[in-house]
């Protein structure tokens, strides 16, 4: 079965600084998508990136850069230069081969004190 | 593009009674999914709809349904609601083309709250 796991449960940084958040994921399928939402305190799950088990290139997109590494079954996540804006729970999830249903790791919780 | 909404945004019910839940997904997305999250559980799946139909289901109890209608919106009841009924119920929406590790887009969600 699949699963998704986020050893950070609490991050606190102060702005400016560069964080790391880390997910390591478990699955039995070949093919498999991950994926990063963020939920800022009004509830909502915003989308933030997803890949697919074939594409391991990292991704950037403006401050947040992503490392996919299948050898270590990792997708971590980086926000350089940290804002307040940045604080907010991250959830990494996955989908599993052919299905559609997503499982979510425990989240991080992430504060950018000023 | 309007987002995916959820309505209400905030509900206090009894133990015993039943809540129906609504969705509507981002115009042209036909594949609805709905979530729960609890502080002790985190976000779990419940259910997905796709063209008026249940493609896949979560492992919840039966008091939990839901149903789509032909313009895609959706909407979920619990019955014989419990206190452990009690969470932020997230409704998303995707294409549904495929079927397969598509983008889901979230709505606010519904926070109920069981007494």
């Amino acid at each position: 079965a699949q699963k998704v796991t986020q050893a950070q449960t609490e991050i606190s940084v102060v702005e400016k600084e560069d964080v790391t958040l880390d997910c390591v994921y478990e699955t039995r399928d070949t093919t498999y998508y991950l994926f990063w939402y963020k939920q800022p305190p009004s509830g909502e799950l915003v989308f933030l990136i997803r890949r697919n088990s074939f594409d391991e290139q990292n991704e950037i997109s403006g401050r947040y850069s992503w490392n996919f590494q299948k050898s270590t079954s990792s997708f971590n996540f980086t926000i350089t230069a940290s804002q307040v804006v940045d604080s907010a729970v991250y959830f990494c999830a996955l989908i599993e081969g052919s299905g559609s249903r997503l499982t979510f790791g425990e989240g991080t919780q992430l504060t950018v004190n000023p | 593009k309007a987002g995916v909404t959820q309505t209400p945004r905030y509900l206090i019910k009894t133990r015993g009674q039943q809540v129906t839940l609504s969705c509507s997904p981002i115009s042209g997305h036909r594949s609805v999914s709905w979530y729960q999250q609890t502080p002790g559980q985190g976000l779990q799946f419940l259910f997905e709809y796709f063209s008026e139909t249940q493609r896949n289901k979560g492992n919840f109890p039966g008091r939990f349904s839901g149903r789509q209608f032909s313009n895609s919106r959706s909407e979920m009841n619990v019955s014989t609601l419990e206190l452990g009924d009690s969470a932020l119920y997230l409704c998303a929406s995707s294409l549904g083309a495929t079927g397969v590790g598509e983008t889901q887009y979230f709505g606010p969600g519904t926070r109920l709250l069981v007494l």
